[in-house]
């Protein structure tokens, strides 16, 4: 099967803060790899994904690297800004043959960041 | 501009009444979906299609029924709403998985 476990929030930071959330999967097969965010009010917008072993995705100064090895797919960001308080969701994507993928999503992790 | 669009926005219903949520996207999309949102619970898949004239069961279809007569549109209905259909209702389009989701901003529904 395909389940992922996302580190637990809320997380509250100051901004310009370090920022990790956690990401670890379990599948049979190497999963495409996406983190979405939704920010209060709004649907979930992609963030950035990781498709192979070893990809490193990025976009608006966050980060997740592929890792195989340790399957998993952790966000990190250098210094968050109070704008990036959102909902975060880790998301493996993984093919079954055909048309039949599944997409599962994490819990989410609520951050808050402070002026 | 170009997306998802999901109507109504938000809906109270009594139980036992019936409705239908519409998603309508204008990327010409092959692949739908409807997830239901809850507290502490992520987002879970109900039914989604991979074409038109298709559609499939996720892993909560029970309660649900979709339909997609036109690429561009993916219906849910509820015929006999029930308090646990109280939730956020999100519909998502993509032309492929590996590219990831394009998401509406969701239905708030409440059932009393």
């Amino acid at each position: 099967g395909n389940s992922v476990t996302q580190m637990e929030g809320p997380v509250t930071l100051s901004e310009e803060a370090f920022l990790t959330i956690n990401c670890t999967y379990t599948a049979t097969g190497y999963p495409s790899l996406f983190w979405y965010v939704q920010y209060p009010g709004e649907g979930l917008q992609l963030l950035l994904k990781a498709t192979k072993a070893d990809d490193k995705g990025s976009n608006k100064g966050f980060e997740a690297t592929y890792r195989k090895e340790t399957t998993s797919f952790h966000l990190e960001k250098g210094s968050v800004q109070v704008s990036d308080s959102a909902v975060y969701f880790c998301a493996p994507l993984r093919y079954r043959g055909g048309s039949n993928y599944k997409l599962t999503f994490g819990k989410g992790t609520l951050l808050t960041v402070n002026p | 501009n170009a997306g998802v669009t999901q109507t109504p926005k938000f809906r109270v219903l009594k139980t036992g009444q019936s409705m239908t949520l519409l998603c309508a996207q204008d990327m010409n999309h092959e692949y739908m979906y409807w997830y239901r949102q809850d507290p502490g619970m992520g987002l879970r898949l109900i039914h989604y299609s991979v074409g038109e004239g298709t559609t499939a069961k996720g892993e909560v279809p029970d309660g649900y029924n979709v339909s997609r007569l036109k690429k561009q549109n993916f219906l849910l209905g509820l015929e006999s709403a029930a308090p646990s259909q109280t939730s956020v209702y999100f519909c998502a389009s993509t032309e492929d998985r590996n590219y990831g989701y394009t998401f509406g901003s969701g239905t708030r529904l409440t059932v009393v």
